[in-house]
This record gives C-alpha cells, structure tokens and sequence, in this order.
C-alpha cells in the first residue's frame, strides 16, 4: 500500500477483555515499531520488529502485552485483560533501515477501555 | 542505553518571530529525525539528519546537527500560526549485526499566536 495503514482506528472495549491492533506497514519496509501515546504525551516505546532479528520488547509494559510479526510483514499487538490505563493512541510506524529513510507513522489506533 | 532531551517542552511565540528548538541526546548516533503532530493527527516526517553539520531546510523550518556535541536545533524564522503544532525529535544508531530502536524526545508544543 502507500503508507502504513491501521486497524481498526477507533477501538472501544469493556475492561478485562482482550483486544487486537492491526498494522500493515509499507511493502518491504524491514523495520516496524510499536508506539504508544497518551493524551498529550509523547511518545512511549513499546517493541520493534527488524527484519529476521529477535524483536526487542524492552518497551513493553506488563506481561498482558504481546506482539508479533508474520512473515516479516504484518504486525498484531495483543493485549488482554485490557485496564483502564491501557487506554491510549497506539501508534504503528515502519522503516527501510538500510537506506538510511525516516520511519512512516498510521494514523493510530484510538484504543477506549471502559 | 539512547536518551533524548528536548527543550523547551512548550512554547508559545508571537507571529513573526523567531526561535529554536533544542535536541540532546546521550550516545552516539547516526540518524536523528525530526517529526511534526498536529492535534489528533500521527506523526509527519520533517527532516532526516545523517551527518555532523548536516542542515535542512523546508521553508520557515531550518535543521540542523552537530553529532560532536550530540545536538539538533530546529529553527523557525518569521513564525505563522500554521507551523503550531507539536515537534519531536528522534535518533536511532546502527549496532553490530543491527540497529537500535528509534528513541524520541517527549516533544515541543508550539502555539503561534497572532
């Protein structure tokens, strides 16, 4: 595709259940992150997937957190047993390291534990 | 382990004037980036600085970076109400068999007032 797009954009969910986002980063893009942001913050680290390395999760803030990358392209970052606090922008970036290029942002998920 | 400073945090200017924003960082590295977010939206890419005394310029906004003082400096001249919005700065570095993650600062609000 021509950026890196997001599903689903808006996700509302009742506290304790599990949740799924999506990212579909550019084609051949070998580096992809997890970002995620709260209301008028910035920007908090949560994993990178690049290329067939071990992903760092050095981000990733409890246990209920998890992501993966299949076939070096698409990403899902699970979360279960959702809280309140999880509730944030979560924010999917992706990169083609070698020739030195920024990383492209999707517009986000807007994630609402109720 | 890669840290990043930005200074200010906020920053409310009068039309016409000029500024800069400022961007630290703890290790070596060899890209620094700097993105703009506009309220609600995700993160649009300004600059890719790849070199010491590497400067960039994309019309009111000016970049640059001197890697010996680990430092960028984003410079806005004659300030319009359109360039408010919240700037960030970032660096990742190349590792032995790999790169490191992208490592942001916490951001710059900047408000253009007429």
């Amino acid at each position: 595709g021509a950026g890196v797009s997001q599903s689903p954009s808006n996700k509302v969910t009742e506290k304790g259940k599990d949740v799924e986002l999506r990212c579909d980063p550019i084609s051949g893009h070998t580096a992809l992150y997890w970002y995620r942001q709260s209301l008028g913050q910035g920007l908090e680290f949560l994993i990178y997937f690049q290329g067939n390395s071990a992903p760092d999760k050095s981000g990733l803030p409890s246990d209920r957190f998890s992501a993966e990358r299949t076939g070096g392209s698409v990403s899902t970052l699970t979360i279960q047993r959702t809280q309140q606090e999880d509730s944030a922008v979560y924010l999917c970036a992706s990169s083609f390291r070698s020739l030195n290029t920024e990383a492209f942002f999707g517009q986000g998920t807007r994630l609402t534990v109720v | 382990e890669l840290k990043v400073e930005q200074n200010p945090l906020f920053l409310s200017m009068q039309e016409g004037k000029n500024y800069t924003i400022y961007c630290n960082y703890s290790t070596t590295s060899d890209r620094l980036y700097w993105y703009r977010q506009d309220p609600g939206k995700s993160l649009e890419s300004l600059f890719v600085l790849l070199s010491n005394g590497a400067v960039k310029q994309e019309g009111r906004l000016m970049a640059s970076l001197d890697t010996k003082a680990r430092l960028s400096t984003l410079h806005i001249t004659a300030a319009v109400h359109d360039l408010s919005a919240t700037y960030f700065c970032a660096v990742d570095r190349n590792l032995q068999g790999g790169s490191e993650k992208l490592v942001f600062g916490k951001g710059t609000k900047l408000t253009v007032n007429p």
